[in-house]
């Protein structure tokens, strides 16, 4: 255990629905990362925050959006969602912007 | 970020020493190496990393050249269980994000 939780660990959708995705950083955690793993992508970064306020983007859709809340834990947006969203959804969290990331087991996201 | 340069894949024998190379020519002096490791499907798992000074852990060794064009890392008796995709990233000093690369599939054989 990693100390990162996702929920849920699965999901199946289908096509134009749309999904929310948790993540629960490791206590005392203020940054949270959001990857996206898809088969012929490898790990894409899709957007980082940091104390509640957003710090860095990735090439996230406009159709994904991301907060979090002030106990920290962060949730990940999919709206309108297409077959090409299927992925995995790795969330991270890490204490300071030089110390590692911690991650967690990931949302696998399948979109019939 | 500097950009880095992994073989695709290797392979090792159980117990043996894995060396795993990365090429960042063009890391500037701010930017650190970090390495992480993903087995099967499962999160990426932070391993070491370092600035240019060697760094060991109780995972793996970090062996950066003077230059810091280069760097390796050492899983000193590898097991069956290091069989994963192992990420060399370089990271500017207060970036925002890690970037992954396509990694090396660093298979271990009995």
């Amino acid at each position: 255990d990693s100390g990162v939780t996702q929920t849920p660990k699965h999901l199946i959708t289908a096509t134009g629905q749309r999904v929310t995705l948790r993540c629960s950083p490791r206590s005392g955690d203020l940054s949270v990362y959001w990857y996206q793993q898809s088969l012929d992508q490898g790990l894409q970064f899709l957007i980082q925050y940091y104390n509640g306020e957003e710090r860095a983007k990735g090439n996230i859709l406009e159709r994904f959006s991301a907060q979090q809340f002030p106990d920290l834990h962060s949730e990940l947006n999919l709206s309108s969602l297409e077959l090409g969203d299927s992925a995995l959804y790795f969330c991270a969290s890490s204490e300071n912007f030089n110390r590692g990331y911690t991650f967690g087991s990931g949302t696998r996201l399948t979109v019939v | 970020d500097a950009k880095t340069t992994q073989p695709p894949s290797m392979d090792c024998a159980e117990g043996r020493a894995a060396n795993l190379p990365c090429n960042h020519s063009t890391i500037s002096g701010n930017e650190y190496v970090y390495w992480y490791r993903q087995i099967h499907s499962q999160g990426p798992q932070y391993i070491i990393h370092g600035l240019k000074n060697n760094e060991t852990n109780e995972m793996a060794s970090l062996i950066i050249t003077e230059d810091r064009k280069s760097s390796t890392l050492i899983l000193p008796h590898a097991t069956l269980r290091d069989t994963a995709v192992y990420y060399c990233i370089v990271r500017g000093q207060g970036a925002q994000k890690l970037v992954f690369g396509q990694g090396t599939r660093l298979t271990i054989n009995p």
